[in-house]
Formats: C-alpha cells, sequence, structure tokens
C-alpha cells in the first residue's frame, strides 16, 4: 500500500522537547516533502529534498530541521524553537510526475 | 514569486449543481499544474493534471496561460464528490526549483443532498 509510510501516526510532545518523524518511501523518487496542514491555511511547505544529502528550506523552515542520508528516508525534527508546532504533517515524494502522500502524523505539544 | 491562489475556502452546492472550484498562479515560466483531493479519513491523492488533459470522476481542468488559471470544474455534483481540493504547481522542468510542489491554501467542497 502507497509506498509512503509516515511514523508516528498521533504524537505528544512536551514542550521544550525536541521530536522526530519519520518518512519512508520505496518508490525509489528522488524528491521528498514535508508539509504542515492546518485548519484554513492549506499546505505549507516546510523543506523539500530533490537528492541525496540535499535540501531547501519551504516557506515555513524556522523551527524545523531536516536530513537526507538516504533515498529513501526524510525525518523531519520539530525543535524546541517552533513556535506553534502542534499540527498535523505530511509527508511526499515525487519522481518525474505526481506526487504521493503518507497518511501523516498528527503531533500535539502537551 | 512562485503562488498558488485558491480564493475560496468553502464551495457548498446541492447534488446535481455545477461546480467550479478557483486556481490562480503567479510563475512566470510554464508550470506544470495539478489538482489533489483529499477524501475524509483518506490521503491526499492525485485528481488531475493539466498535462494529462483527461477527465477525472467528471472534473475536468483547463490551463488557461492569459489568465494563468486552472479552475476545476464538474457539471453535476455529486455527494461523494465532497472533500478538500487543492491546487498545486510545479515550475518548469528546465529551472532549478523542478521538483518543488507549490500547494494552494485549499478549497472545501460540501455537496448537499
Amino acid at each position: 500500500d502507497g509506498g509512503i509510510t509516515q511514523s508516528p501516526k498521533y504524537l505528544f510532545r512536551k514542550e521544550g522537547q525536541n521530536v522526530t518523524l519519520s518518512c519512508e518511501q520505496n518508490l525509489n523518487h528522488d524528491a521528498m516533502y514535508w508539509y504542515r496542514q492546518d485548519p484554513g491555511q492549506g499546505l505549507r511547505l516546510i523543506y523539500y529534498s530533490q537528492i541525496v544529502n540535499d535540501f531547501q528550506k519551504g516557506d515555513i523552515a524556522e523551527g524545523y530541521s531536516v536530513s537526507r542520508e538516504k533515498k529513501e528516508s526524510f525525518p523531519l525534527t520539530v525543535t524546541s524553537a517552533q513556535k506553534n508546532p502542534t499540527a498535523f504533517y505530511l509527508c511526499a515524494s515525487s519522481g518525474t510526475s505526481e506526487a504521493f502522500f503518507g497518511q501523516g502524523t498528527r503531533l500535539t505539544v502537551v | 514569486a512562485q503562488r498558488v491562489t485558491q480564493p475560496e475556502k468553502l464551495l457548498s452546492v446541492f447534488k446535481g449543481a455545477p461546480v467550479e472550484l478557483k486556481c490562480n498562479y503567479s510563475y512566470s515560466g510554464s508550470p506544470e499544474l495539478f489538482w489533489y483531493v483529499q477524501y475524509s479519513r483518506q490521503r491526499l491523492q492525485l485528481l488531475l493534471r493539466h498535462i494529462s488533459r483527461e477527465s477525472i470522476k467528471g472534473f475536468t481542468a483547463d490551463l488557461n496561460k492569459g489568465e494563468t488559471s486552472f479552475h476545476l470544474k464538474k457539471p453535476f455534483a455529486q455527494e461523494e464528490d465532497s472533500a478538500m481540493y487543492y491546487c498545486a504547481l510545479r515550475p518548469s522542468m528546465f529551472s532549478g526549483g523542478y521538483n518543488k510542489l507549490i500547494f494552494g491554501a485549499g478549497t472545501r467542497l460540501a455537496v448537499h443532498p
């Protein structure tokens, strides 16, 4: 199913803690993306990567970090510097055509 | 700047009525345009893209370069069309940002019986 897997589905974090969201794909796609989905604001791009060991900031990168050590994996770390981290996070990958999305991770800061 | 604008947050229609979800973009080159759909409790998925020029689930979208628009249309809405719809742009493959996908804010379509 899908070819792109995000984990966990739900994540709770205490204020001041960093947390890492996992995203794995077996579609052999070069490009991977992280989006944040908030009600009424659509999908906002956090980071994207076009190739291994390379990534670029999106529109709302502050307070987030990523790595792309393997083609299959693009983890997102939400740091304590992110002022409003509670949100739904979507990972996607694409080749030369459409993008495929994961099921998402809902992060709640408690 | 590259931008996708969906001016309507919510579009509410009755079953059988025509539907048009608006999408305007800002890009100086020749982008690739997409419509993605997210049904309740399902993944975001591709609905259609402009280069395919096909009709999916009765929906069509025509790229109007003069008006920089890519509106999604369906002549007769069905209740199962109720979902969140996102318009997306990918810059020209000849630009440095080829694989960057830019989304609009989305329009929620509610089709009432």
